[in-house]
Parts: C-alpha cells; sequence; structure tokens
C-alpha cells in the first residue's frame, strides 16, 4: 500500500492561503487522492479527493503535481475554525478503506 | 439532514460488563466502518462492512462485534470491555463518490 507523508505542523495567519504538501511518491496509477480534517473534538470530516487533474470545490482545492507523486491541499482564506489535523489519504485495499496518519496540525493565527 | 449517528456519545463501564454503542447512517449507504482514536496511535479501522450481512475485519478488530442486519445500523459490540478498549470510537459511511461521513464519536472508559 502507498504511504503517505505530511509535515506534522504548519502556521497560518488569518485570512491568507494555506498550502498543505503531501509526498506519496510509491502511489499506483489507480490510487485516489483523499483530504480529510479533523477539528477538536470531532470526527474526521471529508474535505476533497482527485486522481490526477487539480479540483475545486467550496472547502478547499487540491493541486495534484503532474507525475503524481505529491499533492497540495489549498485553503483560499484560512479562517480560524480551519485550525485542525489535516489527513492526506490513499485508500487501499480491495474495500478501499481509509488508513489514517500522523496529519498535519494545521494552527491558524488572529 | 444527512448524518451518521452514534449513542452513547459517553459511556462508563467496568471491565467485564457487555456493552453495545450504536451507530445509524439515513443516507443509504453500503459501506459502514468503525474506527478507534487513540492517542499518538491515530485513527485505526476495527470492522468494516460492505453491506447487509457482509463484514470484515480492520486492523484492530481482537475484543470486538460488529453486526449488519440492516443497512442503516452498524453496531459495535464489546462482549467482555478491558481498560485496553478505552478510547474515542467513531462509526462512519461512505457514499457513492468514496467519501465517508463520520459520526460525533463515542468517548468510552472502561475502568
Amino acid at each position: 500500500d502507498a504511504k503517505t507523508t505530511q509535515p506534522n505542523s504548519m502556521e497560518s495567519n488569518e485570512e491568507e492561503p494555506v498550502h498543505l504538501p503531501c509526498n506519496h511518491s510509491t502511489i499506483s496509477g489507480t490510487d485516489y487522492i483523499h483530504w480529510y480534517r479533523q477539528l477538536p473534538s470531532q470526527g474526521p470530516e471529508y474535505v476533497i479527493h482527485g486522481l490526477t487533474s487539480n479540483v475545486n470545490n467550496r472547502m478547499a482545492s487540491l493541486a495534484i503535481a503532474e507525475d503524481r507523486k505529491s499533492s497540495t491541499l489549498i485553503l483560499h482564506r484560512a479562517t480560524l475554525r480551519d485550525a485542525a489535523v489535516y489527513y492526506c489519504i490513499l485508500p487501499s485495499g480491495s474495500a478501499r478503506q481509509l488508513t489514517f496518519g500522523s496529519g498535519t496540525q494545521l494552527t491558524v493565527l488572529p | 439532514e444527512a448524518q451518521v449517528t452514534q449513542n452513547p456519545r459517553y459511556l462508563i463501564t467496568v471491565t467485564g460488563k457487555k456493552l453495545t454503542v450504536t451507530c445509524s447512517q439515513n443516507m443509504n449507504h453500503e459501506y459502514m466502518s468503525w474506527y478507534r482514536q487513540d492517542p499518538g496511535l491515530g485513527l485505526r479501522q476495527i470492522y468494516y462492512s460492505m453491506n447487509v450481512e457482509v463484514t470484515d475485519k480492520g486492523d484492530v478488530p481482537e475484543g470486538y462485534k460488529v453486526s449488519r442486519k440492516e443497512k442503516r445500523n452498524f453496531p459495535l459490540i464489546l462482549e467482555s470491555p478491558s481498560p485496553n478498549q478505552t478510547s474515542l470510537y467513531f462509526c462512519a459511511s461512505r457514499g457513492l463518490r468514496n467519501e465517508q461521513f463520520f459520526g460525533p464519536g463515542t468517548r468510552l472508559t472502561v475502568l
């Protein structure tokens, strides 16, 4: 199963863009890249996912490198409510299970 | 409102006293799963179910049972809880685009 590597922590100022990186150098051609986040005292929350092309939704954008060995989750204007642990995951196994790593703790400074 | 619900949200019990944590989803999802979250170990999958009457072990199934008699419900059963099962438990269901929806969590303490 392909693994992901993320920085342990990042800081951002409120109302500025945030770029959260993820390396997945052993990704296979059929692996989707999923991002989830977990706010304090809550369950994980789906953010976005993609395969090859960049993706946008109301929460974030996902930029995928051309060789697919890395991706970046982009929050266009961070708010205090975006402070959370962000997980980059490649669903794997016959049932496409999620395996959570340690993620990136994002701190948003007012 | 589309959601995954869990009950109870908090539970304190004693070793050996059987308990069930319920999970229900109203999105008609086929796939459901249970996770536990522990400090330093992150979220780990306990069991999952691909559909009614189809369940399989995740990464940490020991000490747990599940059942899937109807699509909306996926209870987690601890026949004889032990202190090492003290944890935060999350139920999830998966939509057609493979996005998972998580419940609010159940904090279990086994004394």
